[in-house]
């Protein structure tokens, strides 16, 4: 199966600052990445798919990029409600699979 | 208002069975593939199991084939998963989810706790 690797592990910053998270596919899944965000006690939600695509309703600081092997959600000028862990996954190897998460932080 | 709702958590011991449910509204149900995707308490996310839009086709995870089954009515836009010799590491909050590509309708999610 393809394994995804996020990384940091953890992301601390200040409210305006910009978030750069990654994910890296153990071998190339194409732009068939999506994003997920998952606030504490919350289901996820959907904020990106096939690498760049905003998701209906999802803010525009959000933005994906990406293809092949190494992907990339940032988000521009960090909110406080952004608080989440942050979740990639795959859809075009069987089976589909999610990174290990990023939290996002506030400094 | 497109929306999933799931039912059927509970706690149960080691080698038992549990039915989970999903009520589906908001959209055609059967224009959809359907999943069921879990998360352990603290850890990431896992999907499970998914299923065609008219029933036709099924896959699961590895860990779970054998074990569960998931089945759709398309006629009372529900979705159910069929779980049965529940092991400790099924413990879990599994969320039903609308596939579109990327999975982008999820529900609140419902607990599975297997414990003696």
């Amino acid at each position: 199966e393809v394994v995804l690797t996020q990384s940091p592990a953890t992301l601390s910053l200040s409210p305006g600052e910009r978030a750069t998270l990654s994910c890296r596919a153990s071998q190339s899944v194409s732009s068939y990445v999506a994003w997920y965000q998952q606030k504490p006690g919350q289901a996820p939600r959907l904020l990106i798919y096939d690498a760049s695509s905003r998701a209906t309703g999802i803010p525009a600081r959000f933005s994906g990029s990406g293809s092949g092997t190494d992907f990339t959600l940032t988000i521009s000028s960090l909110e406080t409600e952004d608080i989440a862990v942050y979740y990639c996954q795959q859809r075009i190897k069987w089976p589909p699979t999610f990174g290990q998460g990023t939290k996002v932080e506030i400094k | 208002e497109v929306q999933l709702v799931e039912s059927g958590g509970g706690l149960v011991q080691p080698g038992g069975s549990l039915r989970l449910s999903c009520a589906a509204s908001g959209f055609n149900f059967n224009n959809y593939w359907m999943s069921w995707v879990r998360q352990a308490p603290g850890k990431g996310l896992e999907w499970v199991a998914n299923i065609k839009e008219d029933g036709s086709q099924k896959y699961y995870v590895d860990s779970v084939r054998g074990r569960f089954s998931i089945s759709r009515d398309n006629s009372k836009n529900s979705l159910d998963m069929h779980m049965k010799n529940l092991r400790v590491e099924d413990t879990a909050v599994y969320y039903c989810v609308r596939e579109a590509g990327a999975f982008d309708i999820w529900g609140q999610g419902t607990m599975v706790t297997v414990s003696s």
